[in-house]
């Protein structure tokens, strides 16, 4: 999640299945952990969010799952469509007397097969 | 609304030059930020802003100043460009202590 790399992890799946993007984090200080979908050309749009202190968080055809136990966050996506083809970032947000401090990890692609 | 607006969409320059990258919003965001997104780097950040007349920097500030003198616009100078400033750049507002964030759709710099 917050590594830093070369080689963008890609993850496949058919049509109409489910999808699961993971993510591990390192700051155990985030507020919130977010997902942001990212089309060819196009800015990171926002997916959906979780609080620290929840374990699951669940959007239209997608949900949010946050261990903190092993710092791991996953997305799921059901009955993955062609549009959901895109990069999928993750990020941690904290807040402090300075405002607030995100850090994206260094995303994974998805790639839906007819 | 327009949401968050970048200009230019494309900038090529030499190295040496300076320019502004523009970014402005209508959505009355207190919180404002500049990304750099680099091939498998994820996004990171430039500076940021929480207000008009206060910026912070992020992880990769040198070689670029903000300044806020008012909610709407935030601008990223590059005061003499390098080779290693060529990427895509994106802009990014919220509210305060959102996680949401709003962003631009990117500016692709070209340092020769």
């Amino acid at each position: 999640g917050e590594s830093v790399g070369l080689h963008l992890p890609t993850l496949s799946v058919q049509e109409g299945d489910n999808s699961i993007i993971n993510c591990a984090y390192s700051n155990s200080a985030s507020d919130y952990f977010i997902w942001y979908k990212q089309e060819s050309g196009k800015g990171p749009q926002f997916i959906i969010d979780i609080r620290s202190n929840m374990d699951k968080r669940q959007g239209q055809r997608v949900t949010v799952l946050l261990n903190k136990t092993v710092k791991h966050l996953s997305l799921q996506i059901a009955a993955t469509q062609p549009g959901d083809s895109a990069v999928y970032f993750c990020a941690g947000m904290h807040r402090d007397n300075y405002g607030q401090n995100f850090v994206f990890g260094p995303g994974t692609r998805l790639s839906v097969l007819p | 609304n327009a949401g968050v607006t970048q200009t230019p969409k494309f900038q090529v320059l030499k190295t040496g030059q300076s320019m502004t990258l523009q970014c402005a919003q209508d959505m009355n965001h207190e919180y404002m930020s500049w990304y750099r997104q680099d091939p498998g780097m994820g996004l990171r950040l430039i500076h940021y802003s929480v207000g008009a007349g206060i910026t912070d920097q992020g992880e990769v500030p040198n070689g670029y100043n903000v300044s806020r003198s008012t909610t709407e616009d935030f601008p990223l100078r590059l005061l003499s460009a390098a080779p290693s400033q060529t990427s895509v750049y994106f802009c990014a507002s919220t509210h305060d202590g959102s996680g949401e964030l709003f962003f631009g759709e990117g500016s692709r710099l070209t340092v020769l």
